[in-house]
């Protein structure tokens, strides 16, 4: 049973770019969370989806941050016209269902330069 | 608002011998579960072990096992016989059984010297 995926590891872009950071949850698993990691802190929740649905998006930024979980496919978290400040690793976790253990992806290291 | 506090920033043990790691917590709530998640330089978030608050007794996975105080609102983890893979940064983390996040601490680094 494959883990958490999530691609890419590594994305670098230009400050004004867009970030689109994918991640496909374990086998079974319907319940995506996102959560971003600055260097030497612990691990922030941003938002919390189901299939089609935002759940829970109380630490997502309200600006220029939107994540879905489209029926087929990964959920996209996406960041636009991304600044300095965006860079961090976003790890993606998933859960069989709703307050079950949640079990990460390897994360998206984003750099902005 | 539930906070987690790892006051250690970085712990080092021998290889062979056993270290403590401590996690405080603060929470109003009375049903929520505790976890310690390793993070190795890969990055990649590992789920240790974890504790159900309603569960008197400690949770334990092999070398690994918790000092779970709830009145006191602590959740220390305990490695015995330490190996060189254990060194990592390790992450207390803290879920409400009503919240859909969980509050992370701030990490501990932990080294295992030969």
């Amino acid at each position: 049973n494959a883990g958490v995926m999530q691609n890419p590891r590594h994305l670098v872009r230009r400050r004004g770019q867009e970030a689109r950071l994918r991640c496909s949850p374990m086998k079974g698993h319907s319940h995506v969370y996102w959560y971003r990691q600055l260097p030497e802190e612990g691990l922030k929740f941003m938002v919390y989806l189901q299939k089609e649905n935002i759940i829970d998006e109380s630490g997502m930024p309200k600006e220029r941050f939107s994540a879905e979980f489209p029926k087929e496919g990964p959920s996209i978290l996406r960041i636009q016209q991304v600044v300095r400040g965006d860079s961090a690793a976003y790890f993606c976790a998933s859960s069989a269902r709703i307050y079950y253990e949640q079990y990460f992806g390897p994360g998206t290291r984003l750099t902005v330069t | 608002a539930q906070t987690v506090t790892q006051s250690q920033p970085e712990m080092s043990v021998q290889e062979a011998e056993t270290v403590t790691l401590s996690c405080t917590y603060d929470t109003s709530e009375s049903d929520y579960y505790l976890f310690w998640y390793k993070q190795p330089p890969s990055r990649q978030m590992i789920l240790v072990i974890r504790q159900e608050a309603y569960k008197q007794q400690n949770a334990t996975e092999n070398r690994f096992s918790v000092n779970f105080q709830k009145a006191a609102k602590s959740f220390s983890l305990k490695i015995s016989d330490s190996q060189l893979g254990d060194a990592a940064m390790y992450f207390c983390a803290y879920r409400s059984a009503s919240d859909n996040d969980m509050r992370f601490g701030a990490g501990t680094r932990l080294t295992v010297k030969p």
